[in-house]
């Protein structure tokens, strides 16, 4: 499509509970990034790929998180026993390439609250 | 390391007036590329403007227009003659490229633009 597709908008789990999220690219472009945002605006980079392939996961909190990009499919980010400090906006982006200079394109986000 | 400070949280200004958002980075990098990033209270993040660092033009869009000094690491942002539907958090974010080749965006914590009627 046009513009990054995420799903769900919201999400609420219990502690504890498993939350998995989706994000479909922009049509044609390779590389995909997840973001949290928390309290304060402040943006926390997760993790990116490059089609199917792990290109940075630098910023994945490796216990609890995990994330796929499979072809055909939309990538997903899953947290295992969310934890309240895992609330958040998680943003996903796309770009056609993986240099600096290509801007990132956001989706809407998906709200997790964990209770 | 590399930085984006946005030093400024909120502002609020009434319509027609000229706002500025200040955005200053830090960055090791000779090559570097800067954006603008708007987030209405909808929530998405919507794509503005990108800068390299080797193009010290300022760039006007509108009445938006952004001023990029590289003396003193800044990349502000006006928009001139406000309207309420400018009222949103704006974001500057800093394109860091690893040592491994990746790169992801470093963002500001942003700033809070509410313009009044």
């Amino acid at each position: 499509g046009e513009e990054v597709a995420q799903t769900p908008k919201h999400l609420v789990r219990g502690e504890g509970q498993k939350a998995k999220l989706y994000c479909a690219p922009i049509k044609g472009h390779s590389y995909v990034f997840w973001y949290q945002q928390v309290l304060k605006n402040e943006f926390k980079f997760l993790i990116s790929f490059q089609n199917e392939n792990v290109f940075d996961e630098t910023g994945m909190p490796k216990e609890r998180f995990s994330a796929k990009c499979l072809p055909n499919s939309p990538c997903s980010l899953e947290i295992q026993a969310t934890k309240l400090e895992d609330s958040a906006v998680y943003f996903c982006a796309s770009s056609q390439a993986g240099t600096g200079k290509n801007i990132q394109y956001f989706g809407a986000g998906t709200r997790l609250s964990v209770l | 390391a590399q930085k984006v400070t946005q030093a400024q949280t909120e502002i609020s200004v009434v319509e027609k007036e000229d706002v500025t958002l200040d955005c200053v980075y830090e960055t090791r990098d000779t090559t570097y590329y800067l954006f603008w990033y708007k987030q209405p209270p909808s929530g998405e993040l919507v794509f503005l403007i990108r800068r390299n660092s080797f193009d010290e033009q300022n760039e006007i869009s509108g009445r938006y227009s952004w001023n990029f000094q590289k003396s003193t690491s800044s990349f502000n942002f006006t928009i001139t003659a406000s309207q309420v539907v400018d009222s949103a958090v704006y974001f500057c974010a800093l394109s860091e490229i690893t040592t491994s080749g990746t790169y992801k965006y470093i963002f500001g914590t942003g700033t809070r633009l509410k313009v009044l009627a």
